[in-house]
């Protein structure tokens, strides 16, 4: 059955440290995206991908890092210059990422926590 | 700067009463409006959505009303189950850009 998919579900992070979150699709869906939820806000849009081997900025890019080598992945990177890691990260995907009104579905999220 | 509001963080309501979730947004350019729901540890799930040219969409036990001139939405839920406690994000998509923007969500509690 089709779905996303992401991976850890928890994570943890120690000072300094780069680490990865999964996201993977088999929803044929061209656009992907990764947002970062915190307490009392609103998912906030990290970065979006529309095709393969292409991805932009979102509102908080700073810190993080993606790539986008099959249409089936977008993994996310946290790196080091990310001072408040600690969040609930949610990914997802669409259609085209072009159409108006078009639908995102999201996986289950990582909960990223710094040791 | 919120564009996308959501200012009641929390609501309770009994089983088989109405629950009304509102969502203001600053955007004229916002033409296309969803309501997702979220599970605690789960992604959100889209609910419903209505477009700028409509005031009103409905699906089952869910109906979606828009206000333009107000800037305003509402989500009206009827009868309120206890399956349907969990956080309601409003989303806006922006008719320029495409962006998704979410709201800061908002509690329900259906109290059996």
């Amino acid at each position: 059955d089709g779905g996303i998919t992401q991976s850890p579900k928890y994570l943890f992070r120690k000072e300094g440290q780069n680490v990865t979150l999964s996201c993977e699709q088999n929803l044929n869906h061209d656009a992907m995206y990764w947002y970062r939820q915190d307490p009392g806000q609103g998912l906030r849009l990290i970065y979006y991908s529309q095709i393969v081997n292409d991805f932009q900025k979102g509102d908080i890019a700073e810190g993080y890092s993606v790539s986008r080598e099959k249409k089936e992945s977008f993994p996310l990177t946290v790196t080091s210059a990310q001072k408040n890691p600690t969040a609930f990260y949610l990914c997802a995907s669409s259609l085209s990422g072009q159409g108006i009104g078009e639908t995102q579905y999201f996986g289950p999220g990582t909960r990223l926590l710094v040791l | 700067d919120q564009q996308v509001k959501q200012n009641s963080p929390s609501l309770s309501v009994q089983e088989g009463r109405i629950s009304i979730l509102n969502c203001d947004y600053t955007n004229s350019m916002f033409d296309y409006f969803l309501w997702y729901k979220k599970y605690p540890a789960e992604g959100p799930t889209f609910l419903i959505s209505i477009s700028s040219i409509k005031d009103k969409n409905e699906d089952g036990r869910f109906t979606v009303f828009l206000n333009k001139s107000a800037k305003h939405l509402s989500l009206h839920i009827v009868p309120s189950q206890p399956g349907d406690s969990a956080v309601y994000f409003c989303a806006a998509i922006n008719g320029n850009t495409g962006k998704l923007i979410f709201g800061q969500g908002t509690t329900l509690q259906v109290k059996p």
